[in-house]
C-alpha cells in the first residue's frame, strides 16, 4: 500500500549542486504536484501535471525543473541549488477532479548550505 | 495569487476541551475546499473534501461546516485529545484543477492533559 513515495527524505547540498528529488504514486492518479513547505508559510505550489507529457508552472517554479514522462513518476530537479531553496518538498497526487482528495508523499527535508 | 486564511495560528487547549479553527477563502469561483491535518516529519492526511454551500462532514470527533457564499469554513474538535495535536490547514483550488491547491498558513493545535 505504497501510495505516494517520495526520496531522499534527507539531503543536504552545497550551493551550486544540482539533484532531483523523486516522486512516484501507484494509484494511478492524472495529477500530481510539488510543494515547499517554509516557516510561517503554507504550502507553496512549485509546479504540477494534469497528465504524462504536461506540465505547468505554480507559484514558486524558479530554480526547479519538472518532467512527467509516465503517469507513475514525477521527478523534481533542482538546477543549482541556492540557500533559498532550503525546505520541506512535498509530492501531491490526485484523481483529476476538484472535488478528490489528494494525497501526499512523506516530504522531503533539503538544506543547502 | 489567491488568500486563503487561517485564524487562529495556534491554540492550546486542555485535553476534554472543544475546540474549532477558522478558513477563510475568495468566495467568488468556488471549486471546492479541503482540510487536512499535519504531523511533523509526516504526510499532511486528509480530512474533508468539501465542495457544496452548507456541507457538513463529521469523521469521528471532528466535523467541518462551510459556507461559500462568505466565504468561510469550520473546523471542529469535540472533546480534545493529545493525540488531535498537530497542524491543522484548509487548502482551496484556485481554478477547477486539483493540482494548484492554495493553502493557508494553517493552524497549530496543542492539547495537553
Amino acid at each position: 500500500n505504497a501510495g505516494v513515495t517520495q526520496t531522499p527524505k534527507f539531503q543536504v547540498l552545497k550551493t551550486g549542486q544540482s539533484m532531483t528529488l523523486q516522486c512516484a504514486q501507484d494509484m494511478n492518479h492524472e495529477y500530481m504536484s510539488w510543494y515547499r513547505q517554509d516557516p510561517g508559510m503554507g504550502l507553496r505550489l512549485i509546479h504540477y501535471s494534469v497528465g504524462a507529457g504536461i506540465t505547468d508552472q505554480g507559484e514558486v517554479p524558479n530554480g526547479y525543473n519538472v518532467s512527467r514522462s509516465t503517469t507513475e513518476d514525477f521527478p523534481l530537479r533542482l538546477l543549482s541549488a541556492a540557500p533559498s531553496q532550503t525546505s520541506v518538498y512535498f509530492c501531491a497526487s490526485s484523481l483529476a477532479g476538484v472535488g478528490n482528495t489528494i494525497y501526499f508523499g512523506e516530504g522531503s527535508w533539503l538544506t543547502v548550505v | 495569487i489567491l488568500n486563503v486564511e487561517q485564524s487562529p495560528q495556534s491554540l492550546h487547549v486542555q485535553e476534554g476541551d472543544s475546540t474549532n479553527f477558522t478558513c477563510s477563502f475568495p468566495s467568488s469561483n468556488f471549486y471546492a475546499l479541503h482540510w487536512y491535518r499535519w504531523e511533523t516529519a509526516k504526510s499532511p492526511e486528509a480530512l474533508f473534501v468539501m465542495t457544496l454551500n452548507g456541507d457538513e462532514k463529521k469523521k469521528g470527533r471532528i466535523s467541518a461546516t462551510l459556507n461559500t457564499k462568505e466565504g468561510y469554513s469550520y473546523l471542529y474538535i469535540k472533546g480534545s485529545q493529545p493525540e488531535d495535536s498537530a497542524t491543522y490547514l484548509c487548502a482551496f483550488p484556485s481554478t477547477g484543477t486539483a493540482s494548484k491547491l492554495t493553502f493557508g498558513t494553517g493552524t497549530r493545535l496543542q492539547v495537553t492533559l
